[in-house]
């Protein structure tokens, strides 16, 4: 099935750098949503961007999307050591009869140093 | 408070002892949903509900069997646990279905050792 995968797997930061991560996905989407793990926890939705939007913020964090290179970006600015998680895509794949299943890809480790 | 709840939070067992992991959400959510988390596979889908008496199978559902009885819990069940089936396990709702602009809501995962 239809799966997002992120880029890098795993980064290392200073606390107040930024930090981006990608995602690349094989079809064409409705929506693609970012989650937010800390270690061991369940995840946490961070912000969903819709297939006719380019880019949206929310607080710190910024969201691009590329349909024509079935792509999106998190950016995370100022980041602090409480960033420090797993961040995943997530898109959404047509599982028939109007059903629309969500699939994660495997993650992005963020540590960010103090 | 809005939350998805699951019990146990830790459980060991042996293969072949039959075993159920709880999940409760009281947001009044239609859809739910069953993941399970392993190293270097990210999260993948078990079994999905999109409402009461409603269940499909995910992308690996061989193993788990699950019941939407009441539109608030959401038990998934393994008949006869095997090694393999060692892993941390997510249950979700949404009250969309599954896929549309509705986020998913996480449990805080269980993780279950098969020995």
């Amino acid at each position: 099935s239809q799966q997002g995968e992120e880029d890098p797997q795993a980064l290392s930061i200073q606390e107040g750098e930024n930090a981006t991560m990608n995602c690349s996905y094989k079809t064409s989407i409705n929506n693609l949503q970012w989650y937010r793990q800390n270690s061991g926890r369940g995840l946490v939705h961070l912000i969903l961007i819709r297939s006719n939007e380019r880019e949206k913020h929310s607080g710190r964090l910024r969201v691009t999307l590329d349909t024509s290179k079935k792509s999106s970006s998190l950016l995370i600015t100022a980041s602090r050591a409480a960033d420090t998680a797993s961040y995943f895509c997530a898109t959404d794949a047509d599982s028939g009869a109007g059903s629309y299943q969500l699939t994660f890809g495997k993650g992005t480790k963020l540590s960010v140093i103090p | 408070e809005a939350q998805v709840t699951q019990n146990p939070r830790y459980l060991i067992t042996v293969t072949g002892k039959k075993l159920t992991v709880t999940c409760s959400q009281n947001m009044n959510h239609e859809y739910m949903s069953w993941y399970r988390q392993d190293p270097g596979l990210g999260l993948r889908q078990i079994y999905y509900s999109m409402n009461v008496e409603v269940t499909d199978k995910g992308d690996v559902p061989e193993g788990y069997k699950v019941s939407r009885k009441e539109k608030r819990n959401f038990p998934l069940i393994l008949e006869s646990p095997s090694p393999n089936q060692t892993s941390l396990y997510f249950c979700a709702s949404s009250s969309g279905t599954g896929g549309d602009n509705s986020p998913l809501h996480f449990g805080n995962g269980t993780r279950l050792t098969v020995t």
